[in-house]
């Protein structure tokens, strides 16, 4: 089965700062991962997805096969960045989506 | 056009008693889940839906929790006996392909708070 996982349960950074979340995968098969963010009294939406090579809101997520890490990463974090976000892997043959564990995420002044 | 959406929003129950989610996905959506967020964070699978088919529901708790899907349209998901553990955030998604569809997204309701007490 497709797994994923967050290290980290909380981050906090200051504004301006970079910051990154930690996701690893551990499947064989095609990695065409996902980053999912829930802000607060929003429901869960994509953010991006790695088949589409897309930045969004700033956040990029590089691929890396050798350390089977799909990280999220933004140069210059934003107040309105704080929210819950969840790494996923891709589809399976059985058409579940699942999550990681997540990383709630606290932008500071 | 409408997103996915879920009823009631926040619903207070005691111990014992019954209580039934209702979650309308966006229309045409053949796939439509049903997720768990409890004690904290990760958000937990408890079935998925191909239009009315049960094709999956290795998530759920136990027997106590009963899904249906009818007419393939809205589903809805039923506890009965609540228990206090069964609070937590209840999530209902759905996404518009067959399936295996690798860049396919899952849209989400805004989710409700099942309290027990």
């Amino acid at each position: 089965a497709q797994r994923v996982t967050q290290p980290e349960k909380l981050l906090s950074v200051f504004k301006g700062a970079p910051v990154e979340l930690k996701c690893n995968y551990s499947y064989s098969g095609s990695p065409e991962l996902f980053w999912y963010v829930q802000y607060s009294r929003q429901r869960l939406q994509l953010l991006l997805r790695h088949i589409s090579r897309e930045s969004i809101k700033g956040f990029t997520a590089d691929l890396n096969k050798g350390e089977t890490s799909f990280h999220l990463k933004k140069p210059f974090a934003q107040e309105e960045d704080s929210a819950m976000y969840y790494c996923a892997p891709p589809w399976g043959n059985d058409y579940k989506l699942s999550f990681g564990a997540g990383t709630t995420v606290t932008v500071r002044a | 056009e409408a997103g996915v959406t879920q009823f009631p929003s926040h619903s207070v129950i005691e111990k014992g008693q019954t209580v039934t989610l209702r979650c309308d996905p966006i229309s045409g959506h053949d796939n439509l889940y049903w997720y768990r967020r409890v004690m904290g964070k990760e958000i937990k699978f408890l079935l998925h839906f191909v239009k009315e088919s049960k094709q999956d529901e290795s998530g759920m708790p136990n027997n106590r929790f009963l899904a249906e899907r009818t007419g393939g349209t809205y589903s809805t998901l039923k506890v009965q006996p609540a228990e206090l553990e069964d609070s937590g955030v209840y999530f209902c998604a759905s996404s518009p392909e067959g399936g295996g569809i690798m860049n396919t997204e899952a849209f989400f309701g805004q989710g409700t708070r099942l309290t027990v007490v």
